[in-house]
């Protein structure tokens, strides 16, 4: 069965520290991977895509990874800001169709503090 | 900055009313999606269309339907909504020329039935 599994499933950090959120799959065949950021009663927004072959890729603060071996990826957030504090949601993409099905994670909800 | 817009953002209607949820993007993409997400919950397709006049249910079961008559527009209707429909709905849009196969979404239609 198809799923991706994001963990923890909340947070709470300090304003100005890091963190890594994490998102295991077992999609089958994989296309993409892409991490998403949803402010509460917000549409999600697209922080990064990675495909097999990226091994990692950045956005201002936000750096994804990608192990396609292993099929996990984490998304690190360097000197976390206030506006940082949302749901972070991991989307897997199969080649079954021509965009590729998506499969949602349930999100990590992170809260940063002052 | 996404040019997919959602109305109503928030509606509160009685059991047995028909309601719309609309959605248009101004950005000329062939696809168009409408997912289901509650509190801390993953999205779920509910319907989705790679171009007019074609329209698909998605994973989840819905009595809702949809039309895609426009390419910009794709509305999704209840004919008459239910307590268990209340939830949060968001419609996302691509376009297969998108090499970076960005998903767009737009800032969701909260729906609470009473």
């Amino acid at each position: 069965k198809n799923q991706v599994e994001q963990s923890p499933q909340s947070l709470i950090i300090l304003e100005g520290k890091n963190c890594t959120l994490q998102c295991n799959y077992t999609v089958s065949p994989f296309s993409n991977l892409r991490w998403y950021k949803q402010d509460t009663g917000r549409g999600p927004v697209s922080l990064t895509i990675m495909t097999f072959s990226e091994n990692t890729k950045s956005n201002g603060r936000y750096t994804a990874t990608l192990d396609a071996d292993t099929k996990q990826s984490s998304l690190h957030i360097t000197a976390s800001q206030l506006s940082d504090s949302a749901s972070y949601i991991c989307v897997v993409s199969d080649r079954g169709s021509t965009l590729g099905r998506l499969y949602f994670g349930r999100g990590t909800q992170l809260t940063v503090w002052p | 900055e996404a040019d997919i817009y959602q109305t109503p953002r928030y509606l509160v209607i009685g059991t047995g009313k028909k309601i719309t949820l609309e959605c248009s993007q101004t950005m000329g993409h062939d696809k168009m999606y409408w997912y289901q997400q509650d509190p801390g919950m993953e999205l779920h397709l509910i319907h989705y269309s790679y171009g007019v006049n074609s329209t698909e249910k998605g994973d989840l079961s819905s009595e809702s339907t949809v039309s895609r008559i426009r390419t910009e527009h794709f509305p999704l209707t209840l004919e008459s909504a239910r307590p268990s429909h209340t939830s949060q709905y968001l419609c996302a849009s691509t376009s297969k020329f998108d090499s970076g196969n960005t998903i767009y979404f737009g800032e969701g239609s909260w729906l609470t039935v009473v």
